[in-house]
């Protein structure tokens, strides 16, 4: 069964530290794996867009690792401020039979920033 | 200034009522999307159109019927509401989601949060 699994589902944290946030997926056959940030009555930002052959990405204070072997990826968030108090989503893309991508998401690991 | 603008942002209705939710991209993309999240915040997709034609169809009721006047739009209709369909509806869209446009982006709307009572 084609899963992406978060962990943990909620987490606390002072402003000015570090997190990581966990993802799992079994989905086959792999495309690309994404995290998205969705604040509040919003709907989902893109935060960084990995394939299979990448094993990091920056973006700003966010940094994403995919590991293709085991099938798992975080998100390190550096320096933490209270406007990145959101939900953080895996979303693994799967290549469809008609060669489309299907994105499958991840119920999010909803962060709280406190000062 | 809005990528992906939805309307209404809030719908309250009742019952057995027909609904329509609108959807509109300025940003020339070829792909756009029906999302559904539900109360435990999983996003699923219910459909896809590639220049207004249906290429992903998630075993949606038929009570849902998407339409696409043109690939700037794609407005969601429901038939005979449900209160197991109250949840928040996301549109959104991508570039060319054929093989070269693998890595494309997904923009998403603000949600429709649609309350069936």
């Amino acid at each position: 069964k084609n899963q992406v699994e978060q962990s943990p589902q909620s987490l606390i944290i002072l402003e000015g530290k570090n997190c990581t946030l966990q993802c799992n997926y079994t989905v086959s056959p792999f495309s690309n794996l994404r995290w998205y940030k969705q604040d509040t009555g919003r709907g989902p930002v893109s935060l960084t867009i990995m394939t299979f052959s990448e094993n990091t990405k920056s973006n700003g204070r966010y940094t994403a690792t995919l590991d293709a072997d085991t099938k798992q990826s975080s998100l390190h968030i550096t320096a933490s401020q209270l406007s990145d108090s959101a939900s953080y989503i895996c979303v693994v893309s799967q290549l469809t039979t008609g060669g489309y991508n299907k994105l499958i998401f991840g119920a999010g690991t909803r962060l709280a920033v406190h000062p | 200034d809005t990528a992906v603008s939805q309307t209404p942002k809030y719908l309250v209705t009742q019952m057995g009522n027909d609904k329509s939710i609108k959807c509109e991209q300025n940003l020339g993309h070829d792909t756009m999307y029906w999302y559904k999240q539900d109360s435990k915040k999983f996003l699923k997709i219910m459909f896809s159109y590639n220049n207004k034609e249906l290429i992903i169809n998630e075993t949606v009721p038929n009570r849902f019927s998407p339409k696409s006047p043109d690939k700037a739009h794609l407005n969601l209709h429901i038939n005979s509401l449900e209160l197991g369909d109250s949840a928040v509806y996301f549109c959104a869209s991508s570039s060319d989601e054929l093989s070269g446009g693998r890595n494309t982006e997904a923009f998403f709307g603000q949600g429709t949060r649609l309350t069936v009572v």
